[in-house]
């Protein structure tokens, strides 16, 4: 089974509104990334939260982690129909250092 | 323009053929990683390279080999072996050991009729 699973499978919201998603994970971990996809692209990092920090904002997104429960939120405040895509957690874990374990991700779609 | 790309976009092959899909990076960056993406799923690792001229296997290393001879490429040969290759295969670099940060290829849909 995948290291992360994020929650929930897919959002549907519409512009201005606020999306969350959120990601849990197995074994500790030394960070927690989110990615994002738009269909039939590659990935593009987001953000990067250490395991030592449990908080960290980049424009619109906020990131929380909370490592005694094994959990991770995304926020995306104010959605644009450009945030349509999907958005995985990746996690590196201690004991397999640079390698990253993605999330089956969340399908966020933004209606205008 | 830095960055990392994978062709082709789309490849079409017949069952019991190797193809090989090919991914450059000019971000001088060490390592490099090959993903499998299945609809619906995330990504799988399947084999990656830390340095020119070492590759590690990933989760899913069966029917696929890579090479490393330069530090800028990291092709990858999907083999008649792989039971499965129909799929979105995505490539990505890193700076090296201490980077945890991916950048991703644009990807290529592979199709095995």
């Amino acid at each position: 089974s995948q290291q992360g699973e994020e929650d929930p499978q897919a959002l549907s919201i519409q512009e201005g509104e606020n999306a969350t998603m959120n990601c849990s994970y197995k074994t500790s971990i030394n960070n927690l990334q989110w990615y994002r996809q738009n269909s039939g692209r590659g990935l593009v990092h987001l953000i990067l939260i250490r395991s030592n920090e449990r908080e960290k904002h980049s424009g619109r997104l906020r990131v929380t982690l909370d490592t005694s429960k094994k959990s991770s939120s995304l926020l995306i405040t104010a959605s644009r129909a450009a945030d349509t895509a999907s958005y995985f957690c990746a996690t590196d874990t201690t004991d397999s250092w640079g390698k990253l374990q993605f999330g089956a991700g969340t399908q966020v779609v933004v209606t205008p | 323009d830095g960055g990392i790309t994978q062709s082709p976009k789309y490849l079409f092959r017949k069952e019991g053929q190797n193809v090989t899909l090919s991914c450059e990076q000019n971000l001088n960056h060490d390592a490099m990683y090959w993903y499998r993406q299945d609809p619906g799923q995330g990504l799988r690792l399947i084999y990656y390279s830390q340095i020119v001229n070492d590759f590690q296997k990933g989760d899913i290393a069966e029917g696929y080999s890579v090479s490393r001879e330069k530090k800028e490429s990291f092709p990858l040969t999907v083999t008649s072996a792989q039971k499965n290759p129909t799929a979105f295969y995505l490539c990505a670099s890193s700076i090296g050991v201490n980077s945890h940060t991916q950048y991703f290829g644009p990807g290529t849909r592979l199709t095995v009729l």
